[in-house]
């Protein structure tokens, strides 16, 4: 059974370029979600994507968005980027829940970008 | 707003000891989720447990146990017979009625001695 992947597994960029990042779900889920772990912190969350739609969005700017596409897979696009952008970027992903419902989250291994 | 306050940067424990990991939550919600994971040096965050705030036990998975306390807020998660493998950061993390997030703590680093 295979477990949530993302790739590339690291990354380094430099200010004002634009990254993307990509994520494939467990086996059997439908909802795509992505954090971002800055060193030392807990995880904050960016956005949640069902049915190919952001259903859900952390306080974030514009900067970050993202895609589902229809085998549920995810990309998390960050342009313009900046120096605090470097951080742990993790993918989870669940089946379709109701807010505040009791589904887990399962996460892969992230990808860790640097930006210079 | 959800808060989850995790107040233990650090800690160590014997081998095969039991440690206590503290996490009290601030929500005026009646309802949310309360969920541990595991986070090894390698990056990936791992399931360990949930609490449901309705829930009448506490959670228990095998070696993890939830000292959940909803009158004061807090939900501590019990380590039994700690293991070198356990060593790790250890997050607290909560949903609420709305929500399809999770909202983490800071998280507390595990060091497990033999």
């Amino acid at each position: 059974d295979a477990g949530v992947t993302q790739s590339p597994t690291h990354l380094i960029k430099t200010r004002g370029q634009q990254v993307t990042l990509r994520c494939s779900p467990k086996s059997g889920h439908d909802t795509v979600s992505w954090y971002q772990q800055a060193l030392g912190q807990g995880p904050q969350f960016i956005f949640q994507y069902y049915e190919e739609e952001e259903r859900q969005r952390g306080n974030f700017p514009d900067r970050f968005s993202g895609h589902q596409f229809p085998n549920y897979s995810s990309e998390l696009n960050v342009n313009a980027l900046l120096l605090g952008d470097s951080a742990l970027y993790l993918c989870a992903s669940s089946l379709f829940g109701l807010a505040g419902g009791q589904e887990t989250q399962y996460f892969g291994p992230g990808t860790r970008l640097l930006v210079l | 707003a959800q808060k989850i306050t995790q107040t233990q940067p650090g800690m160590f424990v014997q081998e095969k000891e039991a440690v206590t990991l503290d996490c009290t939550y601030d929500t005026s919600d009646p309802s949310y989720g309360l969920f541990w994971y595991k986070q090894p040096s390698s990056g990936e965050m791992i399931f360990l447990i949930y609490q449901g705030s309705y829930d009448q036990q506490n959670a228990t998975e095998g070696r993890y146990s939830l000292n959940f306390q909803k009158a004061r807020k807090s939900a501590n998660l019990v380590i039994s017979a700690s293991q070198l493998g356990d060593s790790a950061m250890y997050f607290c993390a909560m949903r609420g009625p709305n929500d399809y997030k999770l909202s983490f703590g800071a998280g507390t680093t595990v060091t497990v001695r033999a």
